[in-house]
């Protein structure tokens, strides 16, 4: 059945960096392009960042575009996610989604990446 | 990137229909025919209930539909269950080629 589990998070201090990554199974990782979704604490979903199938396009929320990187590997079933310049307002559960057409039809249990001093 | 607006909180009896709102602009939802509905239990990831407006995947019951009317998207729950009791998210594909949600919806089952 298809999973994609997330992983890497934890705390991190203002400036600091992290990597998240989000491991595929059961579906072929590489006709599918990924999200990367963010839950803060008692708040609504935040859309964060795309890759396509191939890796060639990648995009992003305003709010992350130029800290975050969103990168894959197909040869691993694997997405990962940079985190450069995090904030306290990036603390959020991280969920991966695989997407299929324009909506994401599989989601992973989230990691947790808490931001402070 | 603002978020779409939906109401804070619904309510319902058990057998009666909600109807939940999602407004947007011409450059999300009025744009496009890529609205999709999230369900999202307490503690629990979210699950796609409906996408492309009014598709459901495989596995979600008949008792949910969905609609598009200009900027404003609508997700109508009938027959309503104990277990819909959940928050729910709608999404649009934008013009600047990203994706925005909702700012969530609290079902209450009454």
């Amino acid at each position: 059945q298809v999973q994609v589990v997330e992983s890497g998070g934890g705390v991190v201090q203002p400036g600091g960096s992290l990597r998240l990554s989000c491991a595929a199974s059961g579906f072929t990782f590489s006709s599918y392009g990924i999200h990367w979704v963010r839950q803060a604490p008692g708040k609504g979903l935040e859309w964060v960042a795309f890759i396509r199938s191939d890796g060639s396009n990648q995009l992003y929320a305003d709010s992350v575009k130029g800290r975050f990187t969103i990168s894959r590997d197909n040869s691993k079933y694997t997405l990962y996610l940079q985190m450069n310049s995090l904030r306290t307002e990036d603390t959020a559960l991280y969920y991966c989604a695989k997407g299929s057409g324009f909506f994401l039809d599989y989601w992973g249990q989230g990691t947790l990446v808490t931001v402070s001093s | 990137q603002s978020a779409l607006t939906q109401p804070a909180s619904v309510s319902g009896s058990p057998g009666q229909s909600i109807t939940i709102s999602c407004t947007g602009t011409s450059s999300d939802v009025g744009g496009y025919k890529y609205v999709s509905w999230y369900q999202q239990h307490p503690g629990k990831a979210p699950k796609v209930m409906i996408y492309d407006v009014s598709n459901r995947p495989s596995g979600v019951s008949d008792r949910f539909s969905g609609s598009k009317s200009g900027n404003t998207a609508s997700l109508t729950i009938s027959g309503l269950q104990a277990e819909d009791e959940a928050d729910y998210y709608c999404s649009s594909y934008t013009s600047s080629r990203t994706w925005v949600f909702g700012g969530g919806t609290k079902l209450t089952v009454l």
